[in-house]
């Protein structure tokens, strides 16, 4: 079965401090996976997406995803926090199988400490 | 500037009665969903809709029904038989056939049980 795991429900960091936040996937066909960030009471934005060719991909605000296939992940990255980075980030996953069909991880709360 | 259009933003909705949350988009967009958010458990899909006059259901159907008569609205409506309809509904659409091509989501509608 397909799926998406995102680790860890919240996750704290310094201002300042690196952020990682974590996505696995689960598929027999090659996905094509997102990040997206939600702010309090909005809808979800995109920040990223991997489809083809390069597996480093730069989002908006400082954000970055590698795609690594063996270990079937997609973990969302930015090297120095800042506190309008505190919202929510969901994962999500397409397949070209099941073009309609978006699963989404069960999202990650960033709060960042000053 | 095209985008997704939900009202109204909150609602409040007395036990027994019907609601209907508003969504129109100007992407010309083929498909459209919907999803509940609950707080700590992501999004869950509720209808989507693929192409005018057809839909199906997602994984929280029960209480709610949707119509797709033109090719930019998807209203949902919440019933009475929707016994925690108390949550924040977001609407997304998506070009059909493009799976690597990510989703516009509208503001929200938080609907509140009084």
């Amino acid at each position: 079965a397909q799926s998406v795991t995102q680790l860890g429900s919240h996750v704290s960091v310094s201002e300042g401090a690196l952020v990682l936040l974590r996505c696995n996937y689960s598929s027999s066909v090659p996905p094509y996976l997102f990040w997206y960030v939600q702010y309090p009471n909005q809808g979800l934005q995109l920040l990223l997406k991997y489809t083809t060719g390069a597996t480093l991909v730069k989002g908006i605000n400082g954000f970055e995803a590698e795609f690594k296939k063996s270990e079937t992940s997609f973990h969302l990255t930015k090297p120095s926090a800042h506190m309008s980075d505190a919202a929510e980030y969901f994962c999500a996953v397409t397949f070209y199988s099941s073009a309609s069909k978006i699963i989404f991880g069960s999202g990650t709360r960033l709060s960042i400490r000053p | 500037d095209g985008g997704i259009t939900q009202s109204p933003k909150y609602l409040f909705r007395k036990e027994g009665q019907n609601v209907t949350l508003s969504c129109e988009q100007n992407l010309n967009h083929d498909a459209m969903y919907w999803y509940r958010q609950d707080p700590g458990q992501g999004l869950r899909l509720i209808y989507y809709s693929q192409i005018v006059n057809d839909f199906q259901k997602g994984d929280i159907a029960e209480g709610y029904s949707v119509s797709r008569e033109k090719k930019e609205s998807f209203p949902l409506t919440v019933t009475s038989a929707q016994k925690n309809p108390t949550a924040f509904y977001l609407c997304a659409s998506t070009p059909t056939g493009s799976p690597n091509t990510e989703a516009f989501f509208g503001q929200g509608t938080r609907l509140t049980v009084v």
